[in-house]
């Protein structure tokens, strides 16, 4: 238990569904990410949530789209996406953000796969 | 550009001692980072190192040479559980987080 809650865990969408996945994290944490994990690839960050404003986006499509309500909530809506975005989508936290994010405390992913 | 490496697959065998090795180019250096992450769960921290020289926590010890560009992880008496992949991340002289692709660990009876 890292302290970091995600959901769902797994699923399967098609191209042209529109979906969400959700974090939660119980840290008290001021920072928050997504990071697209892909087989023998390195982490990807994606966004970067500090204190409820993003302070990251890495160039990444619009058909991923952030949504921080809060400090504790961190949502990644998803639609009309490509086959090539199968992954797993991790999030996670940190104390802060603002000279780098320390240790991280991860969820366990959502394994997105899109036919 | 940024790059840092570390090896796609390691073999030992229980019982036995393993090290990971992670080579680092980016822009500056403000610390690294070891990940230990099991199959279909979530990455979690192993160690963090800022200063030159060994750190110690039970059986993992964790190595930098900051000259070198060069960490390295040491595993002993190694347990079956211990099999997972094990991340190597460094933080470049913006606070950006780089990551390697991991090193997965087989261990074998």
């Amino acid at each position: 238990e890292t302290g970091v809650t995600q959901t769902p865990r797994h699923l399967v969408m098609g191209m042209t569904n529109k979906k969400s996945l959700k974090c939660e994290q119980h840290l008290g944490h001021n920072a928050m990410y997504w990071y697209k994990q892909s087989a023998k690839k390195p982490l990807e960050l994606m966004f970067v949530y500090s204190l409820e404003e993003r302070v990251e986006n890495n160039s990444v499509p619009s058909r991923f789209s952030p949504e921080c309500p809060n400090s504790s909530h961190l949502f990644l809506h998803l639609h009309t996406l490509q086959p090539e975005d199968s992954a797993l989508y991790l999030c996670a936290s940190s104390q802060d953000w603002d000279r780098g994010p320390g240790e991280l405390f991860f969820g366990e992913g959502s394994r997105l796969t899109v036919l | 550009g940024q790059n840092i490496d570390q090896p796609t697959e390691m073999t030992a065998t229980e019982g036995a001692i393993v090290q990971i090795n992670c080579t680092y180019q980016t822009s500056g250096f403000n610390g690294l980072f070891w990940y230990q992450q099991h199959a279909g769960e979530a990455p979690t921290f192993l160690s963090y190192n800022v200063l030159d020289g060994l750190e110690e926590k039970g059986r993992f010890s964790s190595f930098l040479s900051r000259s070198k560009g060069y960490s390295y992880l040491l595993l002993k008496e190694l347990q079956m559980k211990d099999s997972a992949s094990y991340l190597c991340a460094v933080t470049d002289s913006n606070y950006q987080l780089i990551w390697g692709a991991g090193t997965k660990l087989i261990i074998k009876p």
